[in-house]
């Protein structure tokens, strides 16, 4: 089974600044089967980045993903206010899927 | 718009049974796997139950598998997901999910419906 980290726990950025969260596998996620989601209070889950770098339908470019192997990244180029939220990795590489424990950025 | 509704959850007592519903507008179930995806108060989001594009295979966690059986009625256009035997562990949002391709990320969500095991 593969263990998602993702750190930081809490990031605390202002508007307009970029935000890099990390996620890293346990071992080996193959085919860059890595999504990332944001999720913020009394709402669903939203996927924004699926195989690792493809960013989902309505997804603003200010959001990409990159990476491969054990290591992921999430970059948020500008944040701005409507970003501030929980983010979750979620890889589907290896059964049974399983999402990281989230980072928060919260507003500094 | 597409759109997944979920329906069907409420308080139930420990070892009892729940089914909860899923509609989907402008898409149709057949063409696409679907999962139930669940997430307890404050916790991170579980996998709970996937169905094959057609229905013919189905794949739970394992802490559910046994307990609940996820099934589709395509003249409807519904998802189910018929839970026994259920458990305080059981207590979560449950949310409806479509499936991306070729991966098991989920691309489209429902608002959820929690249900909640208590006595």
């Amino acid at each position: 089974e593969i263990v998602l980290t993702q750190s930081p726990g809490t990031l605390s950025l202002s508007p307009g600044e970029r935000a890099t969260l990390s996620c890293r596998a346990s071992q080996s996620v193959s085919r860059s089967y890595l999504a990332w989601y944001q999720q913020k209070p009394g709402q669903a889950p939203r996927l924004l980045i699926y195989d690792a770098s493809n960013r989902a339908t309505g997804i603003p470019d200010r959001f990409s993903g990159s990476g491969s192997g054990t290591d992921f990244t999430l970059t948020i180029s500008r944040l701005e206010p409507e970003d501030f939220a929980v983010y979750y990795c979620q890889q589907y590489d290896n059964s049974p899927q399983s999402f990281g424990p989230g980072t928060k950025v919260d507003i500094k | 718009e597409v759109q997944l509704l979920e329906s069907g959850g409420g308080v139930v007592q420990p070892g009892g049974s729940l089914r909860l519903s899923c509609e989907a507008s402008r898409f149709s179930f057949s063409s696409y796997a679907m999962s139930w995806v669940r997430q307890a108060p404050g916790k991170v989001p579980e996998w709970v139950s996937v169905i094959s594009v057609g229905g013919s295979k189905t794949y739970y966690t394992d802490s559910v598998k046994g307990r609940f059986t996820i099934s589709i009625d395509k003249p409807k256009n519904t998802l189910f997901l018929q839970m026994h035997s259920l458990r305080a562990e059981d207590t979560a949002v449950y949310y409806c999910a479509k499936i991306g391709d070729p991966g098991w990320y989920f691309d489209l969500w429902g608002r959820g419906t929690l249900v909640t095991v208590s006595s």
